[in-house]
C-alpha cells in the first residue's frame, strides 16, 4: 500500500462547477499536511497547507480528519486556469515530505 | 528574487555513463533538497542539506547517486554508471532554515539514459 494515495484522475469539470479531491496516507504519526499544484512539465507550487480545524483560502477548501487519516481539497467556481495536476502531500515525523502521485483536473469551457 | 535555478534543464545520455547535475537555491537559504520525479508520480525524496552538511541521505536508492554542497550553496547531484530506470526529472527545491519552512522548487533537469 502506498503511503500517500489520491484517484490519479483525470477529472474532466466544466467551468464554474464545484470539483473535490481526496487522498489517504498510511502512517498515523504524520504531522502536516500539504496541497501541491504542478502544471504540465513544470515544478510543483505550494497551494496551501492544511490543518485539523480546515482552511480556506478564497475558492480552496482544504480539510483534515485526522480519524480517518484522510484529506480533502475543494474547489469552487473553478477556472480554466485551475486545470493542473493537484498533489497531496504528507510530512512525516522525520520532518521528510511524502507526496501522492497527483490527481489531474483538466476544466472545460 | 532569483528563484532556485538548475542546470541543465535537459540532459540525455547513455547507460553506464556519469552525469552531474546542479541546483542553485534561493540566496540564504540554509537547507537545500533533492527530489526525484517519474513520469505519473509524485516526487520521491532523495536527499536533504542542511548548509554544507547531508542530514538526511535516506532517500538515495542506491551508492550511484551521491550529492554534494560544498560551500553551502550550490548543490551538485552525480550520478554514476547511469541506467534506464534512472530517468526521470530531478528536481531541488530550498528553503530558508529547515524542514519546517515552505520549499520552492527549481524547474527540474530532465534525465533520460537511452
Amino acid at each position: 500500500r502506498k503511503e500517500v494515495e489520491q484517484d490519479p484522475g483525470p477529472f474532466n469539470v466544466p467551468e464554474g462547477a464545484t470539483v473535490a479531491f481526496n487522498c489517504t496516507y498510511s502512517n498515523s504519526a504524520s504531522q502536516s499536511f500539504f496541497w501541491y499544484r504542478q502544471d504540465c512539465r513544470k515544478e510543483p507550487k505550494l497551494l496551501m497547507s492544511v490543518y485539523s480545524s480546515g482552511n480556506e483560502d478564497g475558492r480552496f477548501t482544504a480539510q483534515l480528519n485526522r480519524a480517518s487519516q484522510y484529506i480533502s481539497l475543494l474547489i469552487r467556481d473553478s477556472k480554466l486556469s485551475d486545470s493542473a495536476t493537484y498533489l497531496c502531500v504528507v510530512e512525516d515525523s522525520n520532518y521528510q515530505l511524502i507526496w501522492g502521485a497527483g490527481t489531474k483536473l483538466i476544466i472545460k469551457p | 528574487g532569483a528563484g532556485v535555478s538548475q542546470t541543465p534543464s535537459n540532459k540525455v545520455t547513455e547507460k553506464g555513463k556519469y552525469v552531474e547535475l546542479r541546483c542553485d537555491p534561493i540566496s540564504g537559504h540554509t537547507a537545500l533538497y533533492w527530489y526525484r520525479q517519474s513520469l505519473g508520480q509524485g516526487p520521491e525524496f532523495l536527499i536533504y542539506f542542511q548548509g554544507t552538511g547531508a542530514a538526511d541521505d535516506s532517500g538515495l536508492p542506491n551508492d550511484r547517486f551521491f550529492a554534494v554542497r560544498p560551500e553551502g550553496s550550490v548543490s551538485t547531484l552525480k550520478i554514476q554508471r547511469t541506467e534506464r530506470g534512472d530517468s526521470a526529472v530531478y528536481l531541488c527545491a530550498s528553503s530558508l532554515t529547515g524542514r519546517t519552512n515552505e520549499q520552492f522548487f527549481g524547474p527540474g533537469t530532465r534525465l533520460t539514459v537511452l
